[in-house]
Order: structure tokens, then C-alpha cells, then sequence
């Protein structure tokens, strides 16, 4: 089974700084898919960034980039410039490309950007 | 404008009630997700539906059902079954099972 595990559960960065936030994940599969999605106080799942495993480049979203170590089984996500409207739960999540029915969610990291 | 809409935004069910969320995409996504969030936890998988008339269940389907009449909706009947309802309950789709999934705002679930 795919197990995906955010070990901060709460973060702080002042505004305009530069933050990572952590995300391993198990898996004995090759070919798979990564995500971020953002989750604001209005609840809505957003998706930040996406990576596929084959790909060598980390993804980057304007001031969102990857840090994806296949070997070490690590995905973090730097937030670069911090804004307020960061502020939000951020949840990892593994997609495998044989079984796409299902992502497997991480327990979220709680970031809180400081004026 | 595209998208995902859940309604209600909160729902309240009383004991030995049935209650039923509505998901609905104008995306012409072939495939939907039902997830239910709990506090400090990540999402975890009621039931998907790959296309029109087909679903399947996910890790926590118990108590729960579904139906895939329209591509364009797939409500979630919360049956008296679930003896621990109260969540935030996530809908989601994508294009095909496998892709990038989208999620709607979610509907809180809360019991009287």
C-alpha cells in the first residue's frame, strides 16, 4: 500500500520569504504521479503542482517549485515571495499511473504566512 | 464558468435519517470522487465512478452509496448505516480515471 507522510503539521513564514514544506511517500511502483494542493479557509481543494516520475525536471507554478528526489522517495514544495494568501492547509498526495482510481493523501502541513 | 458544485454547503441529519450531497461538473469530466475529511487527516476515498452507470468503492464505503445516472453528477446518499457521519465531504473529478483530479467546495456534514 501507497503511504504518504507530511512530518510538520504546522508552519510559519513572514511574508516575502521563502518557505519548504516536507513530503515523503512509500511506494514499489515506477511510473506514478505527485501532487500539492493547497486548502484555504474556504475548504476548496486547489491544485498547486503536479509531477509525473519519469520526469527528470522538477515542475515549477510561478512561485511554486518541486524538490522531487525519486531515489530518496521525497517531494517537498518550496513557496517562494510568500504571500498572505498563502496562508492555507497544504496536503501532498501519490497517485499511482497503474491503479489512477485513487490518491493517497498526506495528513496536511498548516501554514500560516506573517505579515 | 467550468467547475464543480456541492450543495448543500452544510447539512445537518438527524439519527436514522438518510441524507443525500449533490456533486454536479460541467467539465465533461468521464470520471468522479467522493472523499470524506476528517479533522487532522488527510482525504480518504468513499466511491469513484469511471464513466456513466459504473462505480466502485473506495477505502471507507460503508454506510454510503452512490449513483451515476448523468456523466455530469454523482450524488452520495449518507445512509443510517454511518454511524459517525459528521465530516467534510469532498466531490472531485477528472478527465479520465488516472488524471489530475478538481475539487468541488465540499459540503460539512454535521448530526443533530
Amino acid at each position: 500500500a501507497q503511504t504518504v507522510t507530511q512530518s510538520q503539521p504546522e508552519m510559519s513564514v513572514q511574508e516575502a520569504e521563502t518557505v519548504t514544506l516536507s513530503c515523503t511517500y512509500d511506494t514499489s511502483e515506477n511510473n506514478y504521479y505527485l501532487f500539492w494542493y493547497k486548502q484555504p479557509p474556504s475548504r476548496q481543494m486547489i491544485l498547486v503542482i503536479r509531477q509525473e516520475a519519469y520526469k527528470q525536471q522538477n515542475a515549477t507554478e510561478n512561485r511554486f517549485s518541486v524538490n522531487f528526489q525519486k531515489a530518496a522517495k521525497s517531494f517537498s514544495l518550496k513557496i517562494s515571495d510568500s504571500q498572505l494568501g498563502d496562508t492555507a492547509m497544504y496536503f501532498c498526495a501519490f497517485m499511482s499511473s497503474n491503479t489512477g482510481n485513487q490518491f493517497y493523501f498526506g495528513t496536511g502541513t498548516s501554514l500560516t504566512v506573517i505579515p | 464558468d467550468g467547475g464543480i458544485t456541492q450543495s448543500p454547503k452544510y447539512l445537518f441529519r438527524k439519527e436514522g435519517q438518510n441524507v443525500t450531497l449533490s456533486c454536479e461538473q460541467n467539465l465533461n469530466h468521464d470520471a468522479m470522487y467522493w472523499y470524506r475529511q476528517d479533522p487532522g487527516q488527510g482525504l480518504r476515498l468513499i466511491y469513484y465512478s469511471q464513466i456513466v452507470n459504473d462505480f466502485q468503492k473506495g477505502d471507507i464505503a460503508e454506510g454510503y452509496s452512490v449513483s451515476r445516472e448523468k456523466k455530469e453528477s454523482f450524488p452520495l446518499t449518507v445512509t443510517s448505516a454511518q454511524k459517525n457521519p459528521t465530516a467534510f465531504y469532498l466531490c472531485a473529478s477528472s478527465i479520465v480515471l488516472g488524471e489530475t483530479q478538481y475539487f468541488g467546495p465540499g459540503t460539512r456534514l454535521l448530526v443533530l
